[in-house]
């Protein structure tokens, strides 16, 4: 079964408004989380890094207010899409790593944004 | 930051062999990593290296050169479920996974 659930795994919103995303880890402690974009055909681009307890490192050209991340836990990362854009509709998912090596992804979330 | 390049398209028959190959260029080096990923789907582990040599898991196997900063992930057996994209990934020293474009690999009968 899925170790790392992402929630919700589609939703359509109008523009301005804003989505929230959730990612848990189900059966293991992640103090650090990653959240990727994935536009239809291309390859997934790491948009930040969540980190448990502080704040959350951000790629070059990702908007830190637009793009909000909160670890508030060890199992759980959220990232709030805040006024939204059709040009924000896109696949995201998290990931996050047991252990050394086994890096696992959420579901993925389509957000279509109308 | 990395940099990381394999073929954008294989083509394959039923039963074949397939090696996608993957080249790398990065600052700090943690791991390397293939995923499978169907369309709309979130990508699943497939291999992982750190260390030079080959990795063999059932039909998948995936080899790394460090040194020449050169992986590929062989395909024995092929299957019609096979078709998907492949993702070549590297991991920094922040554990941060960095992708590459992903090889769209068509399986044909």
């Amino acid at each position: 079964g899925a170790v790392v659930s992402q929630h919700p795994s589609w939703v359509i919103c109008k523009s301005g408004t804003s989505v929230k995303i959730e990612c848990r880890s189900l059966d293991f402690q992640a103090t650090t989380m990653f959240w990727y974009r994935q536009f239809p055909k291309q390859s997934l681009m790491l948009m930040a890094t969540s980190n448990e307890g502080s704040k959350a490192t951000y790629e070059q050209g990702v908007e830190k207010d637009k793009f909000l991340i909160n670890h508030a836990s060890l199992t759980l990362s959220t990232l709030t899409v805040t006024s939204a854009h059709p040009e924000d509709s896109s696949f995201y998912i998290c990931s996050a790593f047991r252990g050394n090596t086994e890096a696992f992804f959420g579901q993925g979330t389509r957000l279509t944004v109308v | 930051g990395q940099n990381i390049d394999q073929p954008t398209e294989m083509t394959a028959t039923e039963g074949a062999i397939v090696q996608i190959n993957c080249t790398y260029q990065t600052s700090g080096f943690n791991g390397l990593f293939w995923y499978q990923q169907h369309a709309g789907e979130a990508p699943t582990f497939l291999s992982y290296n750190v260390l030079d040599g080959l990795e063999e898991k059932g039909r998948f196997s995936s080899f790394l050169s460090r040194s020449k900063g050169y992986s590929y992930l062989l395909l024995k057996e092929l299957q019609m479920k096979d078709s998907a994209s492949y993702l070549c990934a590297v991991r920094d020293g922040d554990y941060k996974l960095s992708f590459g474009a992903g090889t769209t690999v068509t399986v044909r009968a």
